[in-house]
């Protein structure tokens, strides 16, 4: 079956940017839309963004100028790149596949916390 | 963009229903069929329950179902059990092709 797993480094430094890495198992990345969320602590969830398997990009507009979701088919994986991160974006990161607009299956999740 | 509108928590007894409320605008919820529920245990990565408005994936007990009127969808669970106790987030595509959460809401079985 599907399976997504989340990889980086837990702790950033702020104005620093963060990283993550998707690989996906079992599905190819080459259909499909592929997607960023997160959740703060003790907070609710938000949709970072997504890449087609065309590689279109759709991002948040909130997060919008800091954002960067890329793929490389070649290793079936997709990434997360958020710039000039503050204490604001520690958070779980999760990946998930997006489809009919319903995000399923996801990853366990990998929390980054933005310290000194 | 905003998120949807739902109720901070929920409670129902053992075996009875409850409805949880997911509120949008005709640019989200109101506009597109595709609204999705997911249901978050503490610690866990959340699980889709229904998409589609009402459609539930294989493997979800027919306990939970899906509906929408006008800008607001609903999720109800039928038949109460205990391990249904857990943070419930609506979702729904929105215009520009955005994908917005609701706020989350944490149901009690009592």
């Amino acid at each position: 079956q599907v399976q997504l797993q989340e990889s980086g480094p837990g702790l950033v430094k702020p104005s620093e940017t963060l990283s993550l890495t998707c690989t996906v198992s079992g599905y190819s990345i080459n259909t499909y839309y592929w997607s960023w969320i997160r959740q703060s602590p003790g907070k609710g969830l938000e949709c970072i963004g997504y890449i087609s398997h065309s590689g279109n990009t759709n991002y948040n507009p909130s997060l919008k100028s800091r954002v960067t979701i890329s793929s490389d088919t070649s290793k079936n994986q997709f990434s997360l790149k958020l710039t000039s991160v503050t204490a604001a974006d520690t958070a779980v990161y999760y990946c998930a596949r997006l489809s009919a607009a319903a995000f399923d299956p996801w990853g366990q999740g990998t929390l980054v916390t933005v310290s000194t | 963009q905003s998120t949807l509108t739902q109720p901070p928590s929920a409670s129902g007894s053992l075996g009875q229903s409850v409805t949880i409320s997911c509120t949008g605008t005709s640019s989200d919820v109101g506009g597109y069929n595709y609204v999705s529920w997911y249901q978050q245990h503490p610690g866990k990565a959340p699980k889709v329950m229904i998409y589609e408005v009402n459609k539930r994936p294989s493997g979800v007990p027919d306990r939970f179902s899906g509906s929408r009127s006008g800008s607001t969808a609903s999720l109800t669970v039928s038949g109460l059990q205990s391990e249904d106790e857990a943070d419930y987030y609506c979702s729904s595509y929105a215009d520009n092709n955005h994908v917005v959460f609701g706020g989350g809401t944490t149901l009690t079985v009592l």
